[in-house]
C-alpha cells in the first residue's frame, strides 16, 4: 500500500532551469511533509518541510507548493545546479512531532551543465 | 557534534549467516528508527524506538529481523538468518524533541 507517491521517477533538466518534483498522498491525517535530499553513498538529509496549514514554503531556491484539497504537493528547484543532482524523497507524518514518516519512492534528479 | 554513526559501512554475508548492524544515534535524541532502502521498495520502516522502548517492529520484517536498543546511545539490528533478498542499504536515523530526523550514512548489505 503506497500512501505517498512521487513522480516522475527520474528527471533531467538543464542547468538554470526549474525542476518540478511531484508528490501526492492518500491519508487525510498527514499534516507534516518534509522533503529529503540524498546523494550517493550518503543518508537522506532534510531539505525543506511544510505543515498542512500552509500552502507555500520557500527556502532559497527551493519552494514547496501544497494543495490540501487535492492532497498534492510539489517541490520546485529554481535555477537548478549540477550540485542539485540527487534523489529527492517526499515524506509525510500524521502528527507534528511524531517523526515516524511514510516515504515516497523518490525522484532521481540529474542537472546537466 | 557527531551525527548518526553506523557500522560497518559495508557487509557481505553468506546466505544463512547472522549479521548485526550497529547504530549510535545523535546524543540526546529520544527517537531511533531503522529503515531498509532498496531501489524497488524505497525506504521501509523496520523498527521505531522511543526512549528505548520499541514502538513499532515493522510488521512483515518481524520474523528474521530484530532491533534492540540496550541503552540510549546504541542500537543493533540483527538479521538471522540472512537471505539474498535482504541485500539492501540499512539506514539508522534519530530525532529529538521538535527536531528533524537525522540519518546515518547507512550499511550496504550484500547477501550471497
Amino acid at each position: 500500500q503506497q500512501q505517498v507517491r512521487q513522480s516522475p521517477q527520474s528527471l533531467t533538466v538543464w542547468e538554470g532551469e526549474t525542476a518540478i518534483l511531484n508528490c501526492s498522498y492518500e491519508n487525510s491525517a498527514f499534516d507534516y511533509f518534509p522533503w529529503y535530499q540524498q546523494f550517493p553513498g550518503e543518508g537522506p538529509a532534510l531539505l525543506i518541510s511544510i505543515l498542512s496549514v500552509s500552502d507555500k514554503k520557500e527556502d532559497g531556491r527551493f519552494t514547496i507548493f501544497f494543495n490540501k484539497r487535492e492532497k498534492k504537493l510539489s517541490l520546485h528547484i529554481a535555477d537548478s545546479q549540477p550540485g542539485d543532482s540527487a534523489t529527492y524523497f517526499c515524506a509525510a507524518s500524521g502528527n507534528t512531532g511524531n517523526y515516524k514518516y511514510v516515504f515516497g519512492a523518490g525522484t532521481r534528479l540529474k542537472v546537466i551543465a | 557534534d557527531a551525527g548518526v554513526t553506523q557500522t560497518p559501512r559495508h557487509e557481505v554475508a553468506e546466505k544463512g549467516q547472522t549479521i548485526i548492524l550497529k547504530c549510535e544515534p545523535v546524543s540526546g535524541h529520544n527517537d531511533l528508527f531503522w529503515y531498509r532502502q532498496t531501489k524497488i521498495q524505497g525506504l521501509e520502516l523496520l523498527s521505531y524506538f522511543r526512549s528505548k522502548s520499541l514502538m513499532e517492529d515493522g510488521g512483515a520484517f518481524k520474523d528474521r529481523f530484530k532491533a534492540e536498543m540496550l541503552n540510549s546511545s546504541f542500537s543493533t539490528l540483527k538479521i538471522q538468518p540472512t537471505e539474498p533478498k535482504d541485500s539492501a542499504v540499512y539506514l539508522c536515523a534519530s530525532s529529538g524533541t521538535a527536531t528533524e530526523v537525522f540519518f546515518g550514512k547507512g550499511t550496504r548489505l550484500t547477501v550471497v
